[in-house]
């Protein structure tokens, strides 16, 4: 079975600076779909960014990026020019595409940005 | 955007009894909708999976006659919790994919519904 795990329970940044959020996950499909999401205080759940397993290149969305590192089942968030409203919970998750593409989650990182 | 909507979005029920959560998606199709349950500062728990006009697949340890779960139409999914009890407080998300097929990426959440029971 799939596992998402990401090790920083919390993290803090300061405004306009970078900060990156690590996720490794486990898995022995070739094939499958990483994602970041975000859940602000309001508790909506809002995807950050996508990234397919195939494509070598890794996502980019505006100020958050992430580095997929395939071999080593990686796949860290970085947000640069961090602002007051990034702050919320992040969470990594992995899609199968198969046996029916359930979302499997990470724990999560509860990011907050000082001013 | 595709928009997922949840009513209520904050009920309180006395112990025993039932309430039910309704997921519309507003925009789409939905043939598959997810429901997760999350504890304050924890991830999104998966309790089951639906596809329209089938019965759910329930996760490992998720009782199915307590959390019954319809998707009778493309368009709505509802969660009933019967005879609830405090344990059963939590947040609920539903969540909803607009193709069966496993070429869509794209998964769209509501914004919950948070239940306390007294």
């Amino acid at each position: 079975a799939q596992t998402v795990t990401q090790s920083q329970p919390e993290m803090s940044v300061q405004e306009a600076e970078t900060v990156t959020l690590s996720c490794t996950y486990d898995t022995s499909e070739s094939d499958y779909y990483l994602f970041w999401y975000k859940q602000p205080p309001s508790r909506q759940m809002i995807l950050v960014i996508r990234q397919e397993a195939y494509k070598q290149q890794n996502a980019t969305e505006n100020r958050f990026s992430v580095n997929f590192q395939k071999a080593a089942k990686s796949f860290s968030l970085k947000i640069s020019d961090s602002q007051l409203g990034d702050a919320a919970m992040y969470f990594c998750a992995y899609r199968s595409l198969v046996q029916g593409g359930k979302l499997i989650f990470g724990q999560g990182t509860e990011l907050s940005v000082k001013p | 955007g595709a928009v997922v909507s949840q009513h209520p979005s904050w009920v309180i029920c006395k112990s025993g009894t039932s309430v039910k959560i309704e997921c519309r998606s507003l925009d789409f199709q939905a043939t598959t909708m997810f429901w997760y349950r999350q504890f304050p500062k924890q991830s999104l728990m998966l309790m089951a999976t639906s596809n329209e006009g089938s019965k759910a697949t329930y996760e490992q340890g998720v009782e199915k006659d307590k959390f019954l779960i319809n998707h009778a139409s493309l368009t709505l999914s509802t969660l009933t919790v019967t005879s609830a009890h405090p344990e059963d407080s939590s947040f609920y998300i539903c969540s909803a994919r607009d193709f069966a097929g496993t070429l869509s990426y794209e998964q769209y959440f509501g914004p919950g519904t948070r239940l306390t029971v007294t």
